[in-house]
C-alpha cells in the first residue's frame, strides 16, 4: 500500500537561510507523481511543486526545489532564502498513476521562519 | 478567475441531521475529490471522481456520499453526521490526473462541527 511519511512535525529556520523538509514514500508502482503543498494559517492549500517518477531532473519552481532520490524513495522540499511568509504547514503527497484518482498526503511539517 | 468554490465556509450542526457541502469548479476539470483534514493526520481522501457519473472511494469513505451528475459540481453528503466527522473539509479538482505536471486546485475549505 502506498504511504507518505513526514518525520518532522515542526521546524525552525532563520530568515534568508535555506531549509529542507523531509518526505519519504513507499510504493511498489513505477509510475507515480509527488507533490508539495503549503497551508498558511489562513487555511488555504497552495500548490508548490510537482515531480513525476520518470522525470530525470529535479523539479524547481522559483525558490522551491524538490530533491528527488528515487532509489531512497525520498522527495524532500528545499526552500532557499526563507522568508517570513514561508511560515506555514507543508504537506507532501503522492499519486500512484495506475491507481488513477487516489492521492495520499503526509502528516505535514510546520515550518516557522524566525526574523 | 479559475477557482474551486466550496460552501458553506463554516457549518455547525447536530448529530443525525443530513447536510450537504457543495463544491463547484469553473475550469472544466474531469477530476474532483474530497478530503478531510484532522490535526496530526494530514489530509485524507474521502471520495474522488474521474469524470461525470464516475466516483470511487478514497481512504476514509465511511459515513459520506458523493454524486457527480455534472462536470462542474461534486457535492459531499453526510446522511447522518456524527461528532467524529467534525473536521476541516476540502474539495479539489484537476484536469487529468497522471498526465504529468498536474496541479490540484483546492477550495477554501469547510469547517464542520457536529454536536
Amino acid at each position: 500500500a502506498q504511504k507518505i511519511t513526514q518525520t518532522q512535525p515542526g521546524m525552525f529556520v532563520q530568515e534568508k537561510e535555506a531549509v529542507t523538509l523531509d518526505c519519504t514514500y513507499d510504493t511498489s508502482d513505477q509510475s507515480y507523481g509527488l507533490f508539495w503543498y503549503k497551508q498558511p494559517s489562513s487555511g488555504e492549500m497552495i500548490f508548490l511543486i510537482y515531480q513525476g517518477s520518470y522525470d530525470e531532473q529535479n523539479a524547481t519552481e522559483g525558490r522551491y526545489s524538490l530533491n528527488f532520490q528515487k532509489a531512497r524513495k525520498s522527495a524532500n522540499l528545499v526552500i532557499s532564502a526563507s522568508q517570513l511568509g514561508d511560515s506555514a504547514m507543508y504537506f507532501c503527497a503522492m499519486r500512484e498513476l495506475l491507481q488513477g484518482g487516489k492521492l495520499i498526503f503526509g502528516q505535514g511539517t510546520e515550518l516557522s521562519v524566525k526574523p | 478567475e479559475a477557482q474551486v468554490t466550496q460552501n458553506p465556509r463554516y457549518l455547525i450542526t447536530v448529530t443525525g441531521k443530513k447536510l450537504t457541502v457543495t463544491c463547484s469548479q469553473n475550469m472544466n476539470h474531469e477530476y474532483m475529490s474530497w478530503y478531510r483534514q484532522d490535526p496530526g493526520l494530514g489530509l485524507r481522501q474521502i471520495y474522488y471522481s474521474m469524470n461525470v457519473e464516475v466516483t470511487d472511494k478514497g481512504d476514509v469513505p465511511e459515513g459520506y456520499k458523493v454524486s457527480r451528475k455534472e462536470k462542474r459540481n461534486f457535492p459531499l453528503i453526510l446522511e447522518s453526521p456524527s461528532p467524529n466527522q467534525t473536521s476541516l473539509y476540502f474539495c479539489a479538482s484537476t484536469s487529468t490526473p497522471g498526465q504529468g505536471n498536474e496541479k490540484l486546485f483546492f477550495g477554501s475549505g469547510t469547517q464542520l462541527s457536529v454536536l
